[in-house]
């Protein structure tokens, strides 16, 4: 599976929009783009995931360029129970169904 | 549904000895995974299994380790003997189809003293 580069950290004001980004250059064409977060002393939990078009669900959107080489995850109004670990990770399926947890991006909602 | 059940939640333990991590997954199910998280190495895949059956055990770190699903509703991991570098909380994981979500349980922070 590509393997994916996100900032270490990032900060973001209560009730603004988050943006994280994530680079999947390696990306193949049938691989799909998860994003997963982890608030602190829990399991993960699935935000969302995408092959090609703009995906939106109740907890955020995921933004993939059209090169599909990177992404953005975007939690429209953030508030301080965001705060967590989010992981963007590709996925092949099919017979290997291996998540490869990278390191993720530490995002801190401050008020 | 109550979600992924794990127990215990916590467990501290003496070197040398067994430990055995449970997990009930989601019914309906046909994916369970067992992760291990530690401050090093981050969160790993370590088994996981479809109609219990294991499929992938690459990351099981070394024979010391077993996991095992007798039935679709019931999983263990077990380390015997235990050592101090197997501290670390393990998840178990479920999920229902292949590219599905997966859904994880609370954990289980092991201690090995």
């Amino acid at each position: 599976d590509a393997k994916t580069t996100q900032p270490t950290s990032m900060d973001c004001a209560e009730g603004r929009a988050a943006n994280l980004p994530c680079n999947h250059s390696t990306i193949s064409g049938n691989e799909y783009v998860y994003w997963y977060r982890q608030i602190h002393s829990q399991g993960p939990q699935y935000i969302i995931h995408g092959l090609k078009n703009n995906e939106t669900n109740e907890m955020a959107s995921l933004i993939i360029t059209e090169d599909r080489k990177s992404s953005t995850l975007i939690l429209p109004h953030a508030t301080l129970r965001d705060t967590a670990v989010y992981y963007c990770i590709v996925f092949r399926g099919g017979s290997n169904y291996k998540l490869t947890f990278g390191k993720g991006t530490l995002l801190t909602v401050n008020p | 549904d109550a979600g992924v059940i794990q127990s215990p939640r916590h467990e501290v333990t003496e070197m040398g000895q067994e430990v055995t991590l449970r997990c009930k997954p989601i019914s309906g199910h046909d994916y369970l995974f067992w992760y291990r998280q530690t401050m090093m190495r981050g969160l790993e895949l370590l088994i996981y299994f479809n109609n219990n059956v294991p499929i992938d055990d690459s990351g099981m770190p070394e024979d010391r380790f077993s996991a095992k699903m007798p039935n679709a509703s019931f999983s263990t991991l077990k380390i015997q003997p235990s050592e101090p570098r197997d501290s670390a909380v393990y998840f178990c994981a479920s999920s229902g189809l292949v590219s599905n979500e997966q859904f994880f349980g609370p954990g289980t922070r092991l201690t090995v003293l």
